[in-house]
């Protein structure tokens, strides 16, 4: 059984510019979930995608965007970065939203660093 | 909206020692799913438990047992005879429906505990 894998491991980028952050989901699971994990917090939802549609959103601008594509895997994209989005970047997948007790299963994350 | 509180911040313990984490939630929902994951210096969470709000029989799994109580809304985890290798940040999520009613897409994080196990 493949598990999620993130990639890449870690990214540095100045502020306005735009990143592009990627998932491979585990596989037998069609949905995938992003999260953003501030230093010493907790992670926050960022979106979660199903059948390739966006299916439910967190407190995030519009400039953080998804993709998912028909493999199930999906992409993060954030433009005009900010400091704030300094953060860890977690990918996780699952049997879909329908299946309200699967748990997440997620990837080792991708570290975003915004100077 | 819903919350999730941990309210340790940092606990120490000495191999062996038994450690309760305490979580507690709040939902509006009657119909919700608890977690608790385990987060290693690497970064990547991993599962632990979950619990469905409508079964609150409490159950141990291997070292692992939790307490769940929906009238305190609290949903603790114990680790009994902890090991070094237990050392790792520890969160408690709450998992509900969305304002549709159709899928529970969304966790929402405690602040985390951070466990130290000293040999």
């Amino acid at each position: 059984e493949t598990g999620v894998t993130q990639s890449p491991t870690h990214l540095i980028k100045t502020r306005g510019q735009q990143v592009t952050l990627r998932c491979s989901s585990q596989s037998g699971h069609n949905t995938v979930s992003w999260y953003q994990q501030a230093l010493g917090q907790g992670p926050q939802f960022i979106f979660q995608y199903y059948r390739e549609e966006e299916n439910g959103r967190g407190n995030f601008p519009p400039r953080f965007s998804g993709l998912q594509f028909p493999n199930y895997s999906s992409e993060l994209n954030v433009n005009a970065l900010e400091l704030d989005d300094s953060a860890l970047y977690l990918c996780a997948s699952s049997l879909g939203p329908g299946v309200p007790n699967s748990p997440l299963h997620f990837g080792n994350g991708t570290r975003l660093t915004v100077t | 909206a819903q919350k999730v509180t941990q309210a340790q911040t940092e606990i120490s313990v000495v191999e062996k020692e038994d450690v309760t984490l305490d979580c507690v939630y709040e939902t509006r929902d009657t119909t919700y799913y608890l977690f608790w994951y385990k987060q290693p210096p690497s970064g990547e969470l991993v599962f632990l438990i979950r619990r469905n709000s409508f079964d609150e029989q409490n159950e141990i799994s291997g070292r692992y047992s939790w307490n769940f109580q929906k009238s305190t809304s609290s949903f603790n985890f114990t680790i009994t005879a902890s090991q070094v290798v237990d050392s790792a940040v520890y969160f408690c999520a709450l998992s509900e429906r969305n304002a549709g009613g159709t899928s529970y897409g969304k966790l929402t994080f405690g602040q985390g505990t951070i466990l130290t196990v000293h040999p």
